[in-house]
């Protein structure tokens, strides 16, 4: 079985500061890894993925995060936050293609001006 | 570019009664999928579909059925209506089961 944590259901941040979004995972096979991005009233869309291949993920807008085996983690950062970026922020994992994804519970950002 | 259509955005059902979610795709692809999104508990599957007329269950299936009889559609219907499934309800389609998923943007069912 695959589980995601969220670690955090609730982030705020001041506009121009980091951002760092927490996502530790368990899987009994290599994981595939997913960061999901949620604006208001609105569907969820991909912001990044890993596969295989290089740890170090960029994504839309600006969004990076890397893959740390040794501490089953998918950290999601951003250098400078905009006021754009207040959303929800789903991480999620699978098995592999052809598995089903689990969603972690997802973690609130809000931009302060 | 529609992508993922839901209809209806928003219902409000009295206990007991029953509707159907309707989810249509124009990108052709396979796999497609209904989650249901609640306060605190992420994103969870209810049923989806590899491919036209098959259907599968997920993690939370109980009081739903769905149908694929088109490539383009995937239908939720809520045969009696409880409280316990006021939620905002996703489909999601993608071209083959690698996580990669577009979303549509969500129906908002409340259950009096």
């Amino acid at each position: 079985a695959q589980s995601v944590t969220q670690l955090g259901s609730h982030v705020s941040v001041s506009e121009g500061a980091l951002v760092l979004l927490r996502c530790n995972y368990s899987s009994s096979v290599p994981p595939y890894l997913f960061w999901y991005v949620q604006y208001p009233n609105q569907g969820l869309q991909l912001l990044l993925k890993y596969t295989t291949g290089a740890t170090l993920v960029k994504g839309i807008n600006g969004f990076e995060a890397e893959f740390k085996k040794s501490e089953t983690s998918f950290h999601l950062t951003k250098p400078s936050a905009h006021m754009s970026d207040a959303a929800e922020y789903f991480c999620a994992v699978s098995r592999g293609s052809g598995s089903r994804l689990t969603f972690g519970e997802g973690t609130q950002l809000t931009v302060n001006p | 570019n529609a992508g993922v259509t839901q209809t209806p955005k928003f219902r409000v059902l009295k206990t007991g009664q029953s509707m159907t979610l309707l989810c249509a795709q124009d990108m052709n692809h396979e796999y497609m999928y209904w989650y249901r999104q609640d306060p605190g508990m992420g994103l969870r599957l209810i049923h989806y579909s590899v491919g036209e007329g098959t259907t599968a269950k997920g993690e939370v299936p109980d009081g739903y059925n769905v149908s694929r009889l088109k490539k383009q559609n995937f239908l939720l219907g809520l045969e009696s209506a409880a409280p316990s499934q006021t939620s905002v309800y996703f489909c999601a389609s993608s071209i083959r089961n690698t996580g990669e998923l577009f979303f549509g943007e969500g129906s908002r069912l409340t259950v009096l």
